[in-house]
């Protein structure tokens, strides 16, 4: 497709439960990010995937939170042993290098923790 | 430390001019977007500022004062369908991740 694809759209599980979400960029974007975005709250920085180098992990909020970025394209953020705060909309952005590109949104995961 | 700050709530009537201001605190500075988003939808981009002055775009512009850390976002003739969230996002340098403020929800009334 032309933009950025996520899923689940919607995903409703069970504290304490492992859930996946998949992000798949627009062709040909180098970078990838992921988002977190919280009821009344700015966007969250999540992950940053740029390329080949090694990703920059830094807005993680904790050792549950991990992503892979598979043959630089496809990218899943894994959430273990979920947690009610982990409840937010997971957004994914994509983009080309070049300091002036803007970074394409998918729709994003809804993700309630019951 | 990073800091956007942005109004929380804006009110405007349909045929009228509307100012969006953002004024921000960033170790550094490598440009400044500002997003649309409608409630359950994506953001999607409007513009990008990275030198001082006014950058046009249809009914929508945006200013930018590196010196006094602040943009604004002016949408003209406004239409209901711009009734959403606008997001003021910087990026430190290179092309790293952006650092958002918390939105400004926009109501269009007739």
């Amino acid at each position: 497709g032309a933009g950025v694809s996520q899923s689940p759209s919607n995903k409703v599980t069970e504290k304490g439960k492992d859930v996946e979400l998949r992000c798949d960029p627009i062709s040909g974007h180098t970078a990838l990010y992921w988002y977190r975005q919280s009821l009344g709250q700015g966007l969250e920085f999540l992950i940053y995937f740029q390329g080949n180098s090694a990703p920059d992990k830094s807005g993680l909020p904790s050792d549950r939170f991990s992503a892979e970025r598979t043959g630089g394209s496809v990218s899943t953020l894994t959430i273990q042993r979920t947690q009610q705060e982990d409840s937010a909309v997971y957004l994914c952005a994509s983009s080309s290098d070049g300091d002036n590109q803007p970074q394409h949104f998918g729709d994003g995961t809804r993700l309630s923790i019951l | 430390g990073q800091n956007i700050d942005q109004p929380t709530e804006m009110t405007a009537t349909e045929g009228a001019i509307v100012q969006i201001n953002c004024t921000y605190q960033t170790s550094g500075f490598n440009g400044l977007f500002w997003y649309q988003q409608h409630a359950g939808e994506a953001p999607t981009f409007l513009s990008y500022n990275v030198l001082d002055g006014l950058e046009e775009k249809g009914r929508f512009s945006s200013f930018l004062s590196r010196s006094k850390g602040y943009s604004y976002l002016l949408l003209k003739e406004l239409q209901m369908k711009d009734s959403a969230s606008y997001l003021c996002a910087v990026r430190d340098y290179g092309n790293t991740p952006l650092v958002f403020g918390k939105g400004t929800r926009l109501s269009v009334i007739a």
